[in-house]
């Protein structure tokens, strides 16, 4: 089975700062990749992904996310945060070979203070 | 644009009423989805269908039931509302496919039973 962690369930930060989302996962089979990001009384919407190749994943808003193996992590990034990136971020994986069931990490809240 | 939408953004319901959730994709989208989002457990499956009249259990099927008589609408159904079933519900639905596809997700339900 797979699973997903994240172990900040709330990371405060001030604008323009650098910030960095965590998030590890188990899994005995391959696995694709995922954030999503769920802004207030909105769905998720998906911020990027990953599927193969790089590593190095950039998806929409400035954020980029490094898939490492061998930690079997997947932390989400950004160089200088806005006000408008509080959100909520969930971190997702699936497995190649069963691509529609997502498994959620529990979110991390991001608090971006002027 | 890709669409999801659900019937209502609040609902308050009386616990043992019988509740009916919509949720209808202009997608043409063979995948549809049903899920739980409570604090500090991310979001968790309740139902799956990959057709009209398919359905397959998610993570946490106990207490719903679903419905999808036509391809863009997917019922959840609790037949007898309780207390311990108030939390976010979101629909999702994807295209069917041996590799993976997005899953767009819907506003989501906030339901209170009191």
């Amino acid at each position: 089975a797979q699973s997903v962690t994240q172990l900040d369930s709330q990371v405060p930060v001030f604008e323009e700062a650098p910030v960095e989302l965590r998030c590890n996962y188990s899994s005995s089979v391959s696995v694709y990749l995922f954030w999503y990001v769920q802004y207030p009384n909105q769905g998720l919407q998906l911020l990027l992904k990953y599927l193969s190749g790089s590593t190095l994943v950039k998806g929409i808003n400035g954020f980029e996310a490094e898939f490492n193996k061998s930690q079997t992590s997947f932390h989400l990034r950004k160089p200088s945060v806005h006000i408008s990136d509080t959100a909520e971020y969930f971190c997702a994986v699936t497995r190649m070979d069963s691509s529609y069931k997502l498994i959620f990490g529990s979110g991390t809240r991001l608090l971006v203070r002027p | 644009d890709v669409k999801v939408t659900q019937s209502s953004r609040y609902l308050v319901k009386r616990t043992g009423e019988k509740v009916f959730l919509e949720c209808v994709q202009d997608m043409d989208h063979e995948n549809m989805f049903w899920y739980r989002q409570d604090p500090g457990l991310g979001l968790r499956l309740i139902y799956f269908s990959y057709d009209v009249k398919m359905k397959e259990k998610g993570d946490i099927p106990e207490g719903y039931s679903v419905s999808r008589e036509k391809k863009e609408r997917f019922s959840l159904i609790l037949e007898s509302a309780s207390t311990n079933q108030t939390s976010m519900y979101l629909c999702a639905s994807s295209l069917r496919g041996r590799t993976y596809n997005e899953q767009f997700f819907g506003p989501g339900t906030r339901l209170t039973v009191l």
